[in-house]
């Protein structure tokens, strides 16, 4: 199984700051044959389900702010937000959907400083 | 509009029985393949289980293996999670999500859940 580890488990950041959260994976989720990244960004905010922010590794889902960017290959992604706004306030996940099991990071809570 | 409804969800005790639903609309159900995600209380995202646009092809996490069977009514609209020999370690909000596109499981639109307790 590929085992998707996030950090920190918890982080604080001012309004208007920048929010940075890692996810790393036990092997590389970089589909040689198409050169696509096989993970995903989730936002979950309490008592709503997920929602999904990022695919590809990069790719902003459709209504999504573009203060909300990924990065990253193989191993190492990033997710960033720009500019944190109060709504911004959320556990985030990645995913990865390269091989089953699927497997999600153990979340990174996101609050406000 | 995209919706996915879970329902069937209770308290029941270890050993037992329970069947999930999840009723679509708002897209074509049958073009989509159809994912169980689970997340136990205060934890994380935990995938179960898919099923294939047809309902041809099914795959399961181990921990549910041969004790979850996961099929859909693509007539109805519904996709349906049977879960026997029940544990206590199977106690979660139980998701139904639409893979965004076959053969890519990420998630792009999720029911609200429906709770699922495991106690005597």
């Amino acid at each position: 199984d590929i085992v998707m580890t996030q950090s920190p488990d918890s982080l604080a950041v001012s309004l208007g700051e920048r929010a940075t959260i890692s996810c790393k994976s036990s092997q590389s989720v970089l589909y040689i044959s198409n050169n696509k990244n096989y993970l995903a960004w989730y936002q979950q905010k309490p008592g709503q389900p997920p929602k999904l922010l990022i695919y590809w590794a990069s790719t902003r889902e459709s209504g999504v702010p573009d203060r909300f960017s990924g990065s990253g290959s193989e191993t190492d992604f990033t997710l960033t937000i720009s500019g944190l706004q109060a709504e911004d306030v959320a556990v985030y996940y990645c995913q990865q959907y390269y091989s089953t099991p699927y497997t999600f990071g153990q979340g990174t809570k996101l609050e406000i400083k | 509009e995209v919706q996915l409804v879970e329902s069937g969800g209770g308290l029941v005790q270890p050993g037992g029985s329970l069947r999930l639903s999840c009723a679509a609309s708002g897209f074509t159900f049958s073009s989509y393949w159809i994912y169980w995600v689970r997340q136990a209380p205060g934890r994380g995202l935990v995938w179960v289980s898919r099923i294939d646009s047809d309902g041809s092809d099914t795959t399961y996490a181990d921990s549910v293996k041969g004790r979850f069977t996961i099929s859909r009514d693509n007539a109805k609209s519904t996709l349906y999670l049977q879960m026997n020999s029940l544990r206590a370690e199977d106690t979660a909000l139980y998701f139904c999500a639409r893979g965004a596109s076959s053969w890519y499981a990420y998630f792009d639109y999720w029911g609200r859940g429906t709770v699922v307790t495991v106690s005597s």
